[in-house]
């Protein structure tokens, strides 16, 4: 089956460095790639949606500067946190499909992100 | 606007035990409706899902849903639980070429 892959899977950090998390897609292409955030205990909540050769559409409420998302490849988003700081500690979740159809959106594994 | 309101923040049963997690969704327009697992630390993982026809939806490791209109509600349903559906499940409703929107999840703790 389709396959999404997130890299990486953990990450600690010090505050006021990047961090940048790539999301793959394994054998479909991915014109479409979402962002989620999933702070403890609480749902998914979407960040961004990724567009291959677009600028990102970010939901209201995120700061696109601080994370900058660029999809450059049909197979190939990536999420970078700039100048972390601790309260950006969380689970970051990617999903990608293949097509238009929703029912077709695959997850990565997810990256925990800590910032020290 | 939609929204899924996930009623039970926890549900403990016993093994072998049947389970029913309750989803309730509220939206203007058609809607496609999803059950995902999530296991500590693990992206999501799709159960099953309603896009239309048969009300009564059969997913993946013997969970099945009942798509309800008028009672606007999609409830996920086991006959008997093993220790290793512990997990969390998301209710998720979307129109379909929207995003989707997550309910806050229910924790399902399988004791022996």
């Amino acid at each position: 089956g389709a396959v999404v892959s997130q890299h990486p899977s953990w990450v600690i950090c010090k505050s006021g460095t990047s961090v940048k998390i790539e999301c793959r897609s394994l054998d479909f292409q991915a014109t479409t790639m979402f962002w989620y955030r999933q702070f403890p205990k609480q749902s998914l909540m979407l960040m961004a949606t990724s567009n291959e050769g677009s600028k990102a559409t970010y939901e209201q409420g995120v700061e696109k500067d601080k994370f900058l998302i660029n999809h450059a490849s049909l197979t190939l988003s990536t999420l970078t946190v700039t100048s972390a700081h601790p309260e950006d500690s969380s689970f970051y979740i990617c999903s990608a499909r293949p097509g238009q159809e929703l029912s077709a959106l695959h997850f990565g594994n997810g990256t925990r992100l800590t910032v020290t | 606007a939609q929204s899924v309101t996930q009623l039970d923040s926890q549900v403990p049963v016993f093994e072998e035990a049947p389970v029913e997690l309750r989803c309730n969704y509220s939206s203007s327009v058609s809607v496609y409706l999803f059950w995902y697992v999530q296991y500590p630390n693990q992206g999501l993982q799709l159960l099953l899902k309603y896009l239309s026809g048969s009300t009564l939806v059969k997913g993946i490791n013997g969970f099945e849903a009942e798509f309800n209109k008028s009672q606007t509600s999609f409830h996920l349903r086991k006959p008997s639980v093993h220790i290793s559906d512990t997990a969390e499940y998301f209710c998720a409703v979307s129109d379909e070429y929207s995003t989707l929107t997550f309910g806050k999840g229910t924790m399902l703790l399988v004791s022996p």
